[in-house]
């Protein structure tokens, strides 16, 4: 079955250390996403990229980094200038006007 | 002022009963979504509409462009629905495929 793979579930890290995401897709989508929840609040987007090679900042990318070397792969580093990194992360993909899949999320606390 | 306002924030309901979750929008849409996040946190997309009313099992979605407003109806509730329903919509002269969520709805549903 097609899907999108989130790893690890759960991550710790102490503050002050970079720590990535993965993301891994077999859906053979071309637009890839990542979105933080916290608590209370709606989704907000970090990053999406729409081809491989390129992408772009969403609403809060500050202390966020990603690349896009494949088609099916799209990490997040969560940087030490993220000032809040502890969240619920989310990856999704989509492919032209169709609803979004989403993987099952990465769950960060940074102490 | 969120673009995306849901309401209720939390619902408790018996089984058996008809529940009705809705959300308001404010900005001019091409596509409303209705999606489901399981205790787990990974998020299944239910509907995406923009017009009308869809079906799909107990679920049925509407929506009216003219109000900015849509609802997800669950008929004949189960234990098994309770989870958070998150609407989202992408917005019209969004880039890509922005969505702008809503901060969701806790459905507990009690046998």
């Amino acid at each position: 079955d097609g899907g999108i793979t989130q790893s690890p579930k759960y991550l710790f890290r102490k503050e002050g250390q970079n720590v990535t995401l993965s993301c891994e897709q077999n859906l053979n989508h071309d637009a890839m996403y990542w979105y933080r929840q916290d608590p209370g609040q709606g989704l907000r987007l970090i990053y999406y990229s729409q081809i491989v090679n390129d992408f772009q900042k969403g609403d809060i990318a500050e202390g966020y980094s990603v690349s896009r070397e494949k088609k099916e792969s799209f990490p997040l580093t969560v940087t030490s200038a993220q000032k809040n990194p502890t969240a619920f992360y989310l990856c999704a993909s989509s492919q032209d006007i169709s609803p979004l899949h989403f993987g099952n999320g990465t769950r960060l606390t940074v102490t | 002022k969120n673009e995306v306002e849901q309401s209720p924030q939390n619902l408790t309901a018996q089984e058996g009963e008809f529940i009705t979750i809705n959300c308001s929008y404010s900005v001019g849409i091409s596509a409303l979504h209705w999606l489901q996040q399981h205790p787990g946190g990974g998020i299944v997309s239910l509907f995406m509409l923009s017009s009308g009313k869809k079906k799909h099992g107990r679920l049925i979605a509407t929506i009216n462009i003219q109000e900015k407003h849509s609802s997800l109806h669950i008929t004949a509730s189960h234990p098994r629905d309770s989870a958070v329903y998150i609407c989202a919509v992408t917005i019209s002269s969004g880039s890509a495929r922005q969505l702008t969520f809503g901060s969701g709805t806790q459905l507990t549903v009690l046998p």
